[in-house]
């Protein structure tokens, strides 16, 4: 069966060090993967997205990386801060004609000054 | 800009009643979804919309129906709500090729 895999327990890590999230998927081959933050009580926003031939991508203190034979792709949040808690989404687009968005479960991303 | 406007923020229902959530977007975006959530899971993808005119199901369809009336609105409906539906309900919009999805803030349905 398809499936997109995160961390499944929640992150716990102190301020100031790195942040890696990871997701993992099966039987997808999806032309781009994505990366959303949620907030409780509110709707995903889109963070970082990453194409199939890209290997890396960066914005300010995010990085993503996307290993298409390993079906992996991780997130680092670098110099992390206690307004980096949230919980982080992985997202698939399954795109060809048009964009097919599947995500993940999430990982809950907590960070003690 | 609005974004994508959700409707209603929230509601109860009781089991078998029917209802439709709304959802609307102003940015021009040709592709348009409905995912819900449920505690401790991520977004599963209800169905979604290419363009105006067509729907698709997507990872859990069963129980529910959508419209694309037009490019803008994209509309979810329960036609005999079951407690299993319980859940926060978004709405979703991306443009052409490789965009983010811009969310509504969610419509967060109970049903007793």
């Amino acid at each position: 069966s398809q499936k997109i895999e995160q961390n499944s327990e929640a992150l716990n890590i102190q301020e100031g060090k790195t942040a890696t999230l990871t997701c993992n998927y099966t039987n997808y081959s999806p032309a781009y993967l994505q990366w959303y933050r949620q907030d409780p009580g509110r709707g995903p926003v889109f963070l970082l997205l990453i194409r199939e031939n890209e290997k890396e991508k960066r914005k300010e203190r995010l990085k993503v990386t996307f290993d298409t034979t390993l079906k992996q792709s991780l997130f680092h949040i670098t110099a992390s801060q206690p307004a980096d808690s949230a919980t982080y989404l992985c997202a698939l687009d399954l795109y060809s004609s048009a964009s097919k968005i599947i995500f993940g479960s999430g990982t809950r991303l907590s960070i003690r000054p | 800009n609005a974004g994508v406007t959700q409707t209603p923020k929230f509601q109860v229902l009781k089991t078998g009643q029917s209802m439709t959530l709304q959802c609307a977007q102003d940015m021009n975006h040709n592709s348009m979804y409905w995912y819900r959530q449920d505690p401790g899971m991520g977004l599963r993808l209800i169905y979604y919309s290419a363009s105006e005119g067509t729907t698709d199901k997507g990872e859990v369809p069963n129980g529910y129906n959508v419209s694309r009336l037009n490019k803008r609105e994209f509309s979810l409906r329960l036609e005999s709500a079951a407690p299993s539906q319980t859940s926060v309900y978004f709405c979703a919009s991306s443009g052409q090729g490789y965009t983010e999805a811009f969310f509504g803030q969610g419509t967060r349905l109970t049903v007793v």
